[in-house]
């Protein structure tokens, strides 16, 4: 079974805190995307990085991949209300990399609230 | 705005009752998904299109039918609503999951079944 395991699943802080979400796994992936769902709506893409090692910077948002492409983080600099939501990451893996048998799967969901 | 669409916003059955959750999309995109998201649980894959004419099933595909006939349009089916199918609802659709990586998703169905 493939898991995408994120942590921590609750974040609580005040406003103008630094904050790092993990997601990890025990497989490769080919590309792995962040989003951030917000209540009554569906997921909205963040980034998608695709290399090891990349580090992609969105304002206040910096992603990284591990350099095995078996993990992520999502790093938020002085955290802000507006940032208040559920992070999810996922991505794709390849069942059997020959033939071309791939999922796409999502992680637990990390569920961030920004107190002002 | 381009994007994926799904209708009703949020729905009621009773046990027993048949429904079609409805999505359509304006991208030209070849996959299209339903997911399901529950407290806990994450977003759980229900079917899947690669294009039209062509489904299959995801990991939570009991109780549910699809359908592709068009590009654009991806329904659900509830055969015969039990309980366990409250959830929340997504449809979302993609050029190229393997190329592009990403979903764009629709705003969801709420569906309560008492």
């Amino acid at each position: 079974t493939q898991l995408l395991e994120q942590s921590p699943q609750f974040l609580s802080i005040q406003e103008g805190e630094n904050l790092t979400v993990y997601c990890n796994s025990s497989s490769v992936f080919s590309s792995l995307q962040w989003y951030r769902q917000e209540p009554g709506e569906g997921p909205v893409l963040l980034v998608t990085v695709v290399t090891g090692g990349e580090v992609k910077k969105l304002k206040r948002l910096t992603f990284q991949f591990g350099d095995a492409r078996k993990d992520s983080s999502l790093h938020i600099t002085a955290a802000q209300p507006g940032d208040t939501g559920l992070y999810l990451c996922a991505g794709v893996i390849y069942i059997t990399p020959t033939s071309g048998t791939y999922k796409y799967i999502f992680g637990t969901g990390t569920r961030l609230k920004v107190l002002a | 705005n381009a994007g994926v669409t799904q209708t009703p916003k949020f729905q009621v059955l009773k046990t027993g009752q048949s429904m079609t959750l409805q999505c359509a999309q304006d991208m030209n995109h070849e996959y299209m998904s339903w997911y399901r998201q529950d407290p806990g649980m994450g977003l759980r894959l229900i079917h899947y299109s690669v294009g039209a004419g062509i489904t299959d099933q995801g990991e939570v595909p009991n109780g549910y039918n699809v359908s592709r006939s068009t590009t654009e349009d991806f329904p659900l089916r509830l055969l015969s609503a039990a309980p366990s199918q409250t959830s929340v609802y997504f449809c979302a659709s993609t050029q190229d999951v393997v190329l592009f990586g990403w979903y764009t998703f629709g705003s969801g169905t709420r569906l309560t079944v008492v």
